[in-house]
């Protein structure tokens, strides 16, 4: 069970846009920053949007996030076929003293 | 650019020690803008953060409460890497193991934006 929630799968289209959410509390995104990281199996996690809605260079700008409350939110507009991955929402917790992950959601291309 | 590069075995056996290390290059491990950190991840569990150790004037560890009564992070700064220990593991600690690194101050990122390449580790006999 993770601290952060997230859907655990998304889907669409070639060219369509897709959210995915992420739920926390006040001790973790409702107080911190929260990053958003993108991963294929068997490599290492890549950083996809940091402090809430900061591209670091070389994203493209296709992939957004915002964050309201307790909870945050990544778009992918413009969908592509490489876009299919594990995405990971995180944060830091000040109740844990530590970095909360929500559980990954699985985005498909169809 | 940072890097970073992990070592240690693939296989571990039930009740004994997992022992990894993430040597740094382009950064140093006693930098008073970075935070240096263990994250695992498996199919069941997703990515879990393990612990960090990062240096203010003194060294300091902060750990995951999964694995607090299991785990040390140390620093060794004269080859500038970090390592993990994680003790007592079973066939749930199986996982693929990542060292990585916060950056903070005014061109940091407050995330994890340097990563290891990662280490499959299996507890197995």
């Amino acid at each position: 069970q993770s601290v952060l929630t997230q859907p655990p799968s998304a889907s669409g289209t070639p060219g369509q846009r897709v959210t995915i959410s992420c739920s926390g509390s006040s001790s973790n995104i409702g107080g911190n920053t929260v990053h958003w990281y993108q991963h294929l199996p068997g490599s290492a996690p890549k950083l996809l949007i940091y402090s809430n809605n900061v591209r670091p260079s070389g994203v493209p700008d296709r992939f957004s996030g915002s964050k309201s409350d307790t909870s945050a939110s990544l778009a992918i507009s413009g969908l592509q076929s490489e876009d299919e991955a594990d995405y990971y929402c995180a944060a830091w917790d000040d109740s844990l003293n530590g970095v909360v992950f929500g559980g990954g959601t699985k985005l498909t291309v169809l | 650019q940072v890097q970073l590069q992990q070592s240690g075995p693939g296989l571990v056996k039930p009740s004994q020690t997992l022992s990894l290390t993430c040597a740094i290059s382009g950064d140093s491990v006693s930098s008073n803008s970075a935070t240096w950190h263990w994250i695992r991840q498996s199919p069941s569990r997703g990515l879990e953060w393990l612990g960090r150790t990062y240096f203010r004037f003194h060294w300091y560890n902060d750990y995951a409460v999964s694995v607090k009564s299991r785990v040390t992070i140390n620093p060794e700064t004269s080859k500038n890497r970090f390592s993990l220990q994680l003790k007592s593991v079973t066939p749930e600690d199986t996982a693929m193991y990542f060292c990585a690194r916060i950056s903070q101050g005014t061109d940091g990122t407050n995330a994890f934006d340097i990563w290891g390449q990662g280490t499959v580790v299996t507890v197995s006999s």
